[in-house]
């Protein structure tokens, strides 16, 4: 039973596409978040749901747009591709925003993406 | 604003010998501190925690101590193994905050 799953798993499209990641998870967490790992295995966060509602939006193209349908779901949409894009996207999900430092952040998988 | 640095890698050695990866860090308040690890292919896994002053986390042989004076975080295991060859994260959450704040990771490589 995968706690975080992401999907795709691998993502090669064209730079100008439009392309979505999905992420679910069966953990009954409140908050979700989208990480991007560069090529340099640098991580840093994108986004933050808690409870549908973004919390967290780092300065981030407003060609990203997180969509959260449900607590469970939180997926990540990316309009006009461009070759800078080309990352892992990790997908994380943990008990309670407000719940504090004690709370682990569970992470999917990751979804490689890159844009040709 | 918050930030974690970390020793430049690869860190290579041989299997049993003695590992330590620095990680200091400045944050407001008194943060905790996490070490991920992400092994080749896979997602990042949580090693071990620490969410206080001289806190000391522990899992699978590894070990790390909150250094609130020295600000840091080293991470520290007695006897590696080839499995251990992985990129390992420092982070720390500020308090009152769940997003986390990465280093830019250490890989180690262990050889036989």
């Amino acid at each position: 039973d995968t706690a975080v799953s992401q999907t795709p798993k691998y993502l090669v499209t064209q730079m100008g596409n439009d392309k979505s990641i999905k992420c679910e998870q069966n953990l009954g967490h409140d908050t979700m978040y989208w990480y991007k790992q560069d090529s340099k295995k640098f991580l840093k966060i994108m986004f933050s749901y808690n409870n549908k509602e973004l919390i967290i939006n780092e300065t981030v193209p407003n060609r990203f747009s997180p969509k959260s349908p449900d607590k469970a779901h939180l997926n990540l949409h990316i309009n006009s591709l461009e070759l800078g894009d080309s990352a892992v996207y990790f997908c994380a999900s943990s008990q309670d925003f407000a719940g504090g430092p004690q709370e682990t952040q569970y992470f999917g998988p990751g979804t490689r993406l890159l844009v040709l | 604003g918050d930030s974690v640095t970390q020793m430049e890698g690869p860190v290579t050695l041989s299997e049993e010998a003695f590992l330590t990866i620095n990680c200091t860090y400045t944050a407001t308040g008194y943060p905790s501190l996490f070490w991920y690890v992400q092994y080749p292919g896979e997602g990042l896994q949580l090693l071990l925690k620490a969410t206080k002053a001289d806190d000391k986390g522990s899992n699978k042989g590894f070990e790390a101590t909150y250094r609130k004076e020295t600000t840091s975080f080293h991470l520290e295991k007695g006897s590696v193994q080839v499995s251990d060859s992985a990129v390992y994260f420092c982070a720390l959450v500020r308090s009152g905050y769940s997003t986390l704040t990465f280093g830019k990771g250490t890989m180690l490589l262990v050889s036989p």
